[in-house]
């Protein structure tokens, strides 16, 4: 079967650097997407990682080890707007179609 | 600009009485999808498509149906409503599906309440 596990909720302080896990276990692993989501708005991209290691966007980062089944988004000098959901998606090389999500975790800053 | 456009945005509805949530892209995008989102479950594929007239199931089909006519529209339709659909619905679009990393655009979503 299909599985994504990410935390249900985080906290972080403002200014600080925080690191946001998911797992997986997929049959046919192609890739994997990391959307910010905020209360009651659309899901928007953040990164898509399909090769091991570290891809660096500004403040934000992603890694992944397909090996491990493994990847992590990591947000630096977090700001008050950071406060979000995070969702993790795997997609399927033997399906163009299937795109999985994870639940999701919610990240709160506080000052 | 880039869109997906879905609307109702918010609607109450009875059981029962069907109804038809639109979407629209403007990107020329192949492959739509819509999705649901309820507490604790994130985003559940409903239906998609990965081009006119090729539509097929995703985790949780029941109770819903689609079409794909033209490219750029992905109608959910709810034949007969019932409280369990009472949910945020997400329509979303991409140029191929998952593959290559094709960003996934999503619409505003719809909240949907089934009394």
């Amino acid at each position: 079967g299909q599985n994504i596990d990410q935390p249900t909720e985080m906290t972080a302080t403002e200014g600080a650097i925080v690191q946001i896990n998911c797992t997986y276990q997929t049959s046919g692993f192609n890739g994997l997407f990391w959307y910010q989501q905020h209360a009651g708005e659309a899901p928007t991209f953040l990164s898509y990682n399909v090769l091991d290691g570290l891809e660096e966007k500004g403040r934000f980062s992603s890694f992944l080890s397909r090996s491990k089944g493994y990847s992590y988004l990591l947000l630096k000098e977090l700001q008050m707007k950071d406060s979000a959901s995070y969702l993790c998606a795997v997609t399927m090389y033997s399906s163009a179609s299937k795109i999985i999500f994870g639940s999701g975790t919610r990240l709160s800053i506080r000052p | 600009e880039a869109q997906v456009t879905q609307n109702p945005r918010y609607l109450i509805t009875v059981t029962g009485k069907k109804l038809t949530v639109t979407c629209s892209q403007n990107m020329n995008h192949e492959y739509m999808s819509w999705y649901r989102q309820d507490p604790g479950l994130g985003l559940r594929q409903i239906y998609y498509s990965m081009n006119v007239e090729v539509t097929d199931k995703g985790d949780v089909p029941e109770g819903y149906k689609v079409s794909r006519k033209e490219k750029r529209n992905f109608p959910l339709i709810l034949e007969s409503p019932s409280p369990n659909q009472t949910s945020l619905y997400f329509c979303a679009s991409s140029l191929t599906g998952g593959l290559s990393g094709n960003t996934i655009y999503f619409g505003e979503g719809s909240w949907l309440t089934v009394v």
